[in-house]
């Protein structure tokens, strides 16, 4: 199994352009999680799906940030437009099960935003 | 408000010895807690867990012990290893487990 994949791995944009993170999930796995990690805020989750269906959230930050699961295999998350403060790298994770069952990180994608 | 703490943002330990990472936590709700271990560059990879019934589960050198009354857990790495060497982060989550809350994380270093 290749792991949770996400593209791109750097993303450097300016300030206003709209940034497009994916995600795709392990295969088999029905939750599926972002995560934003900085210095400041640690690992924070941003939102969570359960069988493709969002269930909290919370997390995201404004409207700006938007995320979406029209399939099993595949998810992004949308920042339009994007500000310098959104620069962090983010994180998808997938599980399958609840409670003990481990997330299974993507390596991320680094967003600097100009 | 965190809810999950891990107070010693890094600690440095020799080669051989036993590192203890500890975490806090407030939410009495949860019923879950999981360590994982980042190396730069990557994602967070898990390492081990421990259900709320228990206060101890171990996996070859690592050991998770929590302590339920004080709210707190903590991992024990024994014997340490350069390899161990990363940043890692205690988490929980309640009994739906939906959800994951993540510490702030704690860098190992484990000097030769």
């Amino acid at each position: 199994d290749a792991g949770v994949i996400q593209s791109p791995r750097h993303e450097v944009t300016e300030m206003g352009q709209e940034v497009t993170l994916r995600c795709k999930p392990i295969s088999g796995h029905n939750s599926l999680f972002w995560y934003r990690q900085t210095m400041m805020r640690g690992l924070e989750l941003l939102i969570y799906f359960n069988n493709n269906v969002p269930i909290d959230d919370s997390g995201m930050p404004e409207d700006r940030f938007s995320a979406k699961m029209p399939n099993a295999s595949f998810s992004t998350l949308k920042i339009q437009p994007s500000e310098p403060r959104d620069s962090a790298v983010y994180f998808c994770a997938s599980r399958q099960g609840r409670g003990e069952s481990p997330l299974h990180f993507g390596n991320g994608t680094r967003l600097t935003v100009t | 408000d965190q809810q999950v703490k891990q107070n010693s943002p890094s600690l440095s330990v020799q080669e051989g010895r036993i590192s203890i990472l500890n975490c806090d936590y407030t939410n009495s709700m949860f019923d879950y807690f999981l360590w994982y271990k980042k190396y730069p560059a990557e994602g967070p990879t898990f390492l081990i867990s421990i259900s709320s019934i228990k206060d101890k589960n171990e996996d070859g050198r690592f050991t998770v012990f929590l302590n339920k009354s004080a709210k707190h857990l903590s991992l024990h790495i024994v014997p340490s290893q350069p390899g161990d060497s990363a940043v890692y982060f205690c988490a929980a989550s309640d009994n739906a487990g939906n959800m994951l809350t993540f510490g702030g994380g704690t860098r190992l270093m484990v000097k030769p």
